[in-house]
């Protein structure tokens, strides 16, 4: 059974600084893996899409890698803004054609 | 503009009323899935639909109900025998069912939050 975790639960940096967010996945087998984030009390946005055959995506200043053989993707976020303060969420997709959540981390960036 | 709409945006009912919660999409996208968020907690999938007239159950259903008459709607209907229906629910909809390529990409609505007391 498929199972996504991410670390930390909640991250507090402040403003400007580089940052990094974790996710893994203990099943391989994937087609994708997504990225959302969700402000408090709203649905879920779509920030990046990763195939399985490509190893990043770029969107801004948002990169996120993927490594299947590893089971791991981070998403790094450069040059962090109080805007970014939000959860972010990670999804991986397989065979069974369901989307598989993480808990997702909470971000602070402060001023 | 294209995308989801999720309505109402808070709900509130008293325990053993069932209540109907609505998604409505013009992205023209086949596949459409409800999500239930509890706090501290990933989303878990309620129901999917691959295709118009077509639905199944996703990993917690019970308690739950769909149709799916139109492509662009699929409502939720929670009933009274889901145990702890309150919660935030989010509707979600892609071009199609998971085919390994970029037309699973899942857009979501704004949510319901629905609270039984």
């Amino acid at each position: 059974k498929q199972e996504v975790t991410q670390i930390p639960a909640a991250l507090s940096v402040p403003e400007g600084e580089n940052l990094v967010l974790n996710c893994s996945f203990t099943d391989s087998a994937i087609y994708n893996l997504q990225w959302f984030r969700q402000d408090p009390g709203k649905g879920l946005t779509s920030l990046l899409l990763i195939q399985s055959s490509q190893r990043e995506q770029t969107s801004g200043r948002l990169n996120a890698s993927l490594d299947k053989s590893s089971g791991r993707s981070t998403l790094y976020i450069a040059a962090s803004q109080p805007g970014d303060s939000a959860t972010y969420l990670c999804a991986v997709i397989g065979n069974t054609g369901k989307l598989i959540f993480g808990q997702g981390t909470t971000l602070q960036v402060k001023p | 503009d294209g995308g989801i709409t999720q309505s109402p945006k808070y709900l509130f009912r008293k325990e053993g009323q069932n209540v109907t919660l609505s998604c409505e999409q013009n992205l023209n996208h086949d596949a459409m899935y409800w999500y239930r968020q509890d706090p501290g907690q990933g989303l878990r999938l309620i129901y999917y639909s691959q295709i118009v007239n077509d639905f199944q159950k996703g990993d917690i259903a019970e308690g739950y109900s769909v149709s799916r008459e139109k492509k662009e709607s699929f409502p939720l209907t929670v009933t009274s025998a889901q145990k702890n229906p309150t919660a935030f629910y989010l509707c979600a909809s892609s071009i199609e069912w998971a085919s390994g390529g970029l037309d699973y990409e899942q857009y979501f609505g704004p949510g319901t939050r629905l609270t039984v007391t």
